[in-house]
């Protein structure tokens, strides 16, 4: 059971835009910055979204990230198959001393 | 090259001891808190142990708590994650993550391919 909750799956068809969400408590999110990683099949986690709504450098502005109190959102604009991946929020707890992650969201492309 | 490479992953019986290593390149190592995250076959992402940038700050996931040290060399650019008293459970890939500034709460802004650490008899 992960301490931040995220929908196990989501889809959505080329073009379209898709919103993955993640909630939390006052200890975490409630309290901290959330950030996003993509994981494609095969290969290792990637930053994607940090400080709730920032984007790394390479990263295209079709992604984006929002936060309202105790939930976190990661939005996809204009759908690509190259999007099919798993994706993970993540937050401090205070409460814990330590890092939690949701349980992950695997996107389909459809 | 900006990277991490992980090694020292492998099968190990139950109860045994196994120890990672992450070689790190191409930024300045002791400016950075370092991770270790891991990820059973098929399954979430979960933080295993951070540690600050000068060692005055280290974090266990209570899974692992008392079984496993973290520590680093700064002469070295080096992590490492001694793990003892595997168990099972424990079997996962290991990531080797660089957080994105000093102290342990800032974000995972480099990772590396990950070791698979595999605790079976």
């Amino acid at each position: 059971q992960s301490v931040l909750t995220q929908p196990p799956s989501a889809s959505g068809t080329p073009g379209q835009r898709v919103t993955i969400s993640c909630s939390g408590s006052s200890s975490n999110i409630g309290s901290n910055t959330v950030n996003w990683y993509q994981q494609l099949p095969g290969t290792a986690p990637k930053l994607l979204i940090y400080g709730n709504n920032q984007r790394p450098s390479g990263v295209p502005d079709r992604f984006s990230g929002s936060k309202s109190g105790t939930s976190a959102s990661l939005a996809i604009s204009g759908l690509q198959s190259e999007d099919e991946a798993d994706y993970y929020c993540a937050a401090w707890d205070d409460s814990l001393n330590a890092w939690v992650f949701g349980g992950g969201t695997k996107l389909t492309v459809l | 090259e900006v990277q991490l490479v992980e090694s020292g992953g492998g099968l190990v019986q139950p109860g045994r001891s196994l120890r990672l290593s992450c070689a790190a390149s191409g930024f300045t190592f002791d400016d950075y808190a370092m991770h270790w995250v891991r990820q059973a076959p098929g399954k979430g992402l979960e933080w295993v142990s951070g540690i600050s940038w000068n060692s005055g700050s280290i974090g266990y996931a209570d899974s692992v708590k008392g079984r496993f040290t973290i520590s680093r060399d700064n002469a070295k650019n080096s992590l490492y994650l001694q793990m003892n008293s595997l168990r099972a459970e424990d079997t996962a890939f290991y990531y080797c993550a660089k957080g994105g500034s000093y102290e342990v709460n800032w974000y995972f802004d480099l990772w590396g391919r990950g070791t698979l650490v595999t605790v079976s008899s």
